[in-house]
């Protein structure tokens, strides 16, 4: 089956910096990429996502890239802001029938002052 | 309700006792889905529901863990003889989308403490 790997477990920035977090995927055939968001005692929300038709998307201070041949993406947020501070998850699904995501480890993010 | 709603949000039980877990997806959603967080971990999947049929169930563990949807809607994730393995928080997500990758909307989660 998936297997997804994600780095860093940890990683701290200063507020304005920019936060890079990187996850490696094992089947070629996944083709569905998202990006959940985690708080303190809170349900995962969606961030962002790519499929596998496109290399790169942004949305505001978040972008997503995706490297198939590598079989690699990665998160980018910039100008972080202390309510960026989380754990973050990314996902890997072959969609077909259901959405059956694969999730890695998870990046503690914290952003200070 | 507008969001995946889940009870109990806490179950405190002693070691061989049996836990149902209920799951009340957002309106509409066909697709629902089982996953379970241990602590430092990411939400591994268990079980999917696409309408009242369970449409993929490699992730439950062993024959101890079971979930129903009988009316499409309401899923109820049962386990017996629970094993202090077990705890962990239980995530209920639906989607909109059938057969095709679509966002999942999780719920709170059920977190499951076996004594």
């Amino acid at each position: 089956g998936e297997n997804v790997e994600q780095h860093p477990s940890t990683l701290s920035v200063q507020e304005g910096d920019s936060a890079v977090i990187k996850c490696t995927y094992s089947d070629s055939a996944s083709n569905y990429f998202p990006w959940y968001k985690q708080e303190l005692g809170k349900r995962p929300q969606l961030i962002i996502d790519i499929r596998s038709n496109v290399g790169e998307k942004k949305d505001q201070r978040i972008a997503v890239t995706l490297n198939k041949t590598a079989k690699h993406f990665s998160l980018h947020i910039t100008e972080t802001q202390p309510e960026d501070s989380a754990v973050y998850f990314c996902a890997a699904s072959m969609g077909g029938g259901g959405n059956k995501l694969t999730f890695g480890t998870g990046t503690q993010l914290k952003v200070e002052l | 309700g507008a969001g995946v709603s889940q009870t109990p949000s806490n179950k405190v039980t002693e070691k061989g006792k049996y836990v149902e877990l209920r799951c009340d997806p957002i309106s509409g959603h066909t697709a629902l889905y089982w996953y379970r967080q241990s602590l430092g971990q990411g939400p591994e999947f268990l079980i999917y529901f696409q309408g009242t049929g369970a449409a993929d169930d490699s992730g439950l563990p062993n024959d101890r863990f079971f979930a129903v949807r009988p009316e499409g809607s309401v899923s109820t994730l049962k386990i017996q003889r629970t094993e202090r393995g077990d705890s962990a928080v239980y995530l209920c997500a639906s989607s909109s989308t059938q057969g095709a990758t679509g966002e999942l909307f999780f719920g709170e989660g059920s977190r499951l403490t076996v004594l």
